[in-house]
């Protein structure tokens, strides 16, 4: 069984202050893993995934998420927060086990004040 | 944008009735998945078919069917509906159905059943 744990509901920074949304993945095999951002009202958005190629993985408005297997952790980070990065977060997984769906973590709603 | 897209944004209803979601595949996107979003379940996998065939069921209530169609747009039916079933549904579709395919998530249809 595959399954993701965001550790974290709510998290509020200040504006360029560092941002670090933490994911644990369980899995009994090497996994696929995405972050995914919602904005308010709009569907989910892919900012970056782990395919196995490297272990630290950039994506887009400036996110980097790093794969650390002994942590089974795949936590998102950003150097410097804007207030635009307000939203949620999902941490998803996909393993080969034959169902290609998605399956999410709870979420975290980031918060950056200004 | 995304390219998936979905019909219609918000519905209205009351219990007991049949609502069909209607959602249209990025270009040259062969699979296609529908997620519910709820408080209290979060994003949850209902089901995924792949040009045409159905490839996988998640947490999908009896209540609720599915199809894809010659010209790759699906469909959700959801029949006998129950306060519960209030609702975020996506779509989302990707080019395969390979481990580790980005899926690309429509905007969503909100359901309100009352």
């Amino acid at each position: 069984a595959q399954s993701v744990t965001q550790l974290g509901s709510h998290v509020s920074v200040s504006e360029g202050a560092l941002v670090l949304l933490r994911c644990n993945y369980s899995s009994s095999v090497p996994p696929y893993l995405f972050w995914y951002v919602q904005y308010p009202n709009q569907g989910l958005q892919l900012l970056l995934k782990y395919t196995s190629a490297a272990t630290l993985v950039k994506g887009i408005n400036g996110f980097e998420a790093e794969f650390k297997k002994s942590e089974t952790s795949f936590h998102l980070t950003k150097p410097s927060a804007h207030m635009s990065d307000a939203a949620e977060y999902f941490c998803a997984v996909n393993v080969n086990t034959g169902r290609r769906a998605l399956t999410f973590g709870s979420g975290t709603r980031l918060q950056v004040q200004p | 944008d995304s390219g998936v897209t979905q019909t219609p944004k918000h519905l209205i209803t009351a219990t007991g009735q049949r609502v069909t979601l209607r959602c249209s595949p990025r270009s040259g996107d062969l699979s296609v998945y529908w997620y519910q979003q709820s408080l209290d379940q979060g994003l949850q996998f209902l089901i995924q078919y792949y040009n045409g065939e159905e490839r996988a069921k998640g947490n999908i209530l009896e209540r609720f069917s599915a199809q894809q169609f010659p010209d790759l747009h699906s469909e959700l039916n959801l029949s006998s509906l129950e306060l519960g079933d209030s609702a975020l549904y996506f779509c989302a579709s990707s080019v395969a159905t390979r481990e580790g395919n980005e899926q690309f998530f429509g905007p969503g249809t909100r359901l309100t059943v009352l």
